[in-house]
């Protein structure tokens, strides 16, 4: 069946580094959203992207798709504390599917 | 605007017992998903509604049931609980409708159940 996998599980980071997140599918989507959740909080959502290929900013964020629409990333430049929180990727195909998420965390 | 809220936020149940899980949301959005959180596993979709009226299975149903009671309603049945069943809880709607849904989710705070 359709797998979503993400890694890495657990990113810590000093602050003022950078962050990457992968999520890897086993079937071609047709597009991928990526969430972000506060400690004890609820997911909110902070993209979708749907073309191959395709790249947006928000910031320091950085989102990729790649070209066979199988594979996206996460990228923060820079990353501050307010960055802390559990990162998902959910990519759809027939339906949609979360990834397990990567908690990030950095120290001051 | 409350967006999507949840009642209860938590809940303690003993095997067997059962309890609903009720969402609202005010955002006229057509379509209304209950998921389920565990640790390392992220969210999975337990059942969903694609349009006041219908209602779906998701990946993870079984033990559940849910009634779509109007547009802005959607509720979450245990009937018999299990301790398998203990679990961080989210409702979410979208605005786009038919077919599976989904689009740009908006959650709620989450309900935590235990279920001893």
């Amino acid at each position: 069946g359709q797998q979503v996998m993400q890694i890495p599980q657990y990113q810590h980071v000093q602050e003022g580094e950078d962050f990457t997140t992968y999520c890897n599918s086993s079937t071609t989507l047709s597009n991928i959203q990526w969430y972000k959740q506060r400690p004890g909080g609820h997911p909110v959502f902070l993209i979708q992207l749907v073309k191959s290929g395709e790249v947006k900013k928000q910031k320091r964020l950085t989102f990729q798709f790649g070209e066979a629409k199988k594979n996206s990333s996460l990228h923060i430049t820079a990353t501050q504390t307010t960055d802390v929180g559990t990162y998902f990727c959910a990519g759809k195909n027939n339906d949609m599917r979360f990834g397990a998420g990567t908690r990030l965390t950095v120290k001051p | 605007n409350a967006g999507v809220t949840q009642t209860p936020k938590f809940q303690v149940l003993k095997t067997g017992q059962s309890m609903t899980l009720q969402c609202a949301q005010d955002m006229n959005h057509n379509s209304m998903y209950w998921y389920r959180q565990d640790p390392g596993m992220g969210l999975r979709l337990i059942y969903y509604s694609a349009s006041e009226g219908t209602t779906d299975k998701g990946e993870v149903p079984n033990g559940y049931n849910v009634s779509r009671l109007n547009k802005r309603e959607f509720s979450l049945r245990l009937e018999s609980a299990a301790p398998s069943q203990t679990s961080v809880y989210f409702c979410a709607s979208s605005a786009q409708s038919g077919g599976r849904a989904i689009g740009e989710l908006f959650f709620g705070e989450g309900s935590r159940l235990t279920v001893l």
